[in-house]
């Protein structure tokens, strides 16, 4: 079972908004700027798309958004393509010994 | 462009160990922490551990019993991994990735292409 708390799947058409929510406690995601997502095509290693909660990488598109509140971080696809098709990972610092945790990862469908 | 380029699959024994290379290009290799982290089959990811080539300095994520060791070498870029007395449920994909320089917390970009470790009799 994973730190942090993602949704299964979720879906959208092209064109559409989604959001895939990322949930965890005050010892990660809500007491620390820490979280970053990841998008991870099959059998690809895995792509920073938003760190420190709501920064985006040089180069990821500005249809990628972060934000959080309290224990709940959340990443916002807009204007879904086909392309965005894939796995997504959220992450955090975590006060246990771990140090980070991960999200069990969504899996996102273009319809 | 910024690279890491790791080295390829092994397989492995139960009790052996395993040792993986990162080798980094396009930035100063000491100016960036090298974070480890893995991905068993069709599971999700796991951090493992970050490490300054700068300082020497580590941080690792306490499951592994000690069997966790990660070195650098500035003169050639490339940073490595062990992982000693291996287990079944160490099969995974093992990945670098280039993290912050203070600690390898916040962000992991970008990601070598990994390295498929098998542990199986």
């Amino acid at each position: 079972q994973s730190a942090l708390t993602q949704p299964a799947s979720v879906s959208g058409s092209p064109g559409q908004s989604i959001t895939i929510s990322c949930t965890g406690t005050s010892s990660d995601v809500g007491g620390y700027n820490y979280v970053s997502w990841y998008q991870q095509h099959p059998g690809k290693a895995p792509k920073l798309v938003i760190y420190d909660v709501t920064n985006r990488p040089s180069g990821v598109s500005n249809r990628f958004s972060g934000s959080k509140s309290g224990n709940t971080a959340a990443l916002t696809i807009s204007g879904l393509q086909a392309e965005d098709e894939a796995d997504y990972y959220c992450s955090s610092y975590t006060t246990s010994s771990t140090l980070v945790v991960f999200g069990g990862g969504t899996q996102l469908t273009v319809l | 462009q910024v690279q890491l380029v790791q080295s390829g699959a092994e397989v492995k024994k139960p009790g052996a160990s395993v040792k993986v290379s990162c080798k980094a290009s396009g930035y100063t290799f000491t100016t960036y922490g090298i974070t480890w982290l893995r991905q068993a089959p069709g599971q999700g990811l796991e951090w493992m551990g970050w490490i300054s080539p700068h300082t020497g300095n580590t941080n690792d994520a306490q499951n592994f019993q000690g069997r966790f060791t990660m070195t650098t070498d500035t003169s050639t870029s490339t940073a490595y991994m062990e992982l000693r007395n291996l287990r079944s449920d160490d099969t995974a994909v093992y990945y670098c990735a280039r993290g912050g320089y203070f600690d390898g917390y916040n962000w992991f970009d970008p990601w070598g292409q990994g390295t498929l470790v098998t542990v199986s009799s």
